[in-house]
């Protein structure tokens, strides 16, 4: 049971235009997004996160929608850059019921071309 | 600050060895994740500690073992290795309260011939 799912594997943007990652979920219970970002050969490592009490969460050029009523987010990147071409993950946890455990998505790559 | 260690970064097994893959933090956080990563897949939690002492099974558990005797470290041991136990092997760590970020180290790649 993929509680978590990321239905595109790869996303091909050009340089300087927005990148727009997507994410659904299916456990009502969930109430706190990640996105992570995986360069080959390295860890996870954290870019942006969301409450579920929220619906839109910014960081410079990185934005996280939440749209609780779809059961869906999303992540977009404006402008992309080469150097954001990675594997990106969506990450979800319920807080109630499971505490800091964490669900990941199967992850999207995003390739920025120059 | 070195954040999370993981010892060693590749290892070949035969089938029915057994092995220990470390992992460290030095940045006092009191919750440790082991997760595996299979080729298109996302991160499957393995185990999981909330503090010294204290573990607890995640979805995949089976044909791993886990022990907390300090806050820094987390291993994870393998007995009986099986080729479905192929996979890259990610340790994290998180501050568990207040905040759910976790931070992982660079990964193990085994394979199990």
């Amino acid at each position: 049971d993929q509680q978590v799912k990321q239905n595109s594997p790869s996303l091909s943007v050009q340089e300087g235009r927005i990148s727009i990652l997507n994410c659904d979920y299916t456990n009502s219970m969930f109430d706190y997004f990640l996105w992570y970002k995986k360069y080959p050969a390295e860890g996870p490592t954290f870019l942006i996160s969301i409450s579920s009490i929220k619906d839109k969460n910014e960081d410079g050029r990185f934005t996280v929608f939440l749209n609780k009523s779809a059961k869906h987010l999303s992540l977009h990147i404006v402008p992309s850059q080469p150097g954001d071409s990675a594997v990106y993950f969506c990450a979800a946890s319920a807080r109630e019921t499971s505490g800091s455990r964490l669900t990941f998505g199967e992850g999207t790559q995003l390739t920025v071309n120059p | 600050n070195a954040g999370v260690t993981q010892t060693p970064k590749f290892r070949i097994l035969k089938i029915g060895q057994s092995m220990t893959l470390q992992c460290t933090q030095d940045m006092n956080h009191n919750y440790m994740y082991w997760y595996r990563q299979d080729p298109g897949m996302g991160l499957k939690l393995i185990y999981y500690s909330v503090g010294a002492g204290i573990t607890d099974k995640g979805e995949v558990p089976n044909g791993y073992n886990v022990s907390r005797s300090t806050t820094e470290d987390f291993p994870l041991r393998l007995e009986l290795a099986a080729p479905s136990q192929t996979s890259v092997y990610f340790c994290a760590s998180s501050y568990g309260t207040q905040t759910y970020e976790q931070y992982f180290g660079p990964g193990t790649r085994l394979t199990v011939t």
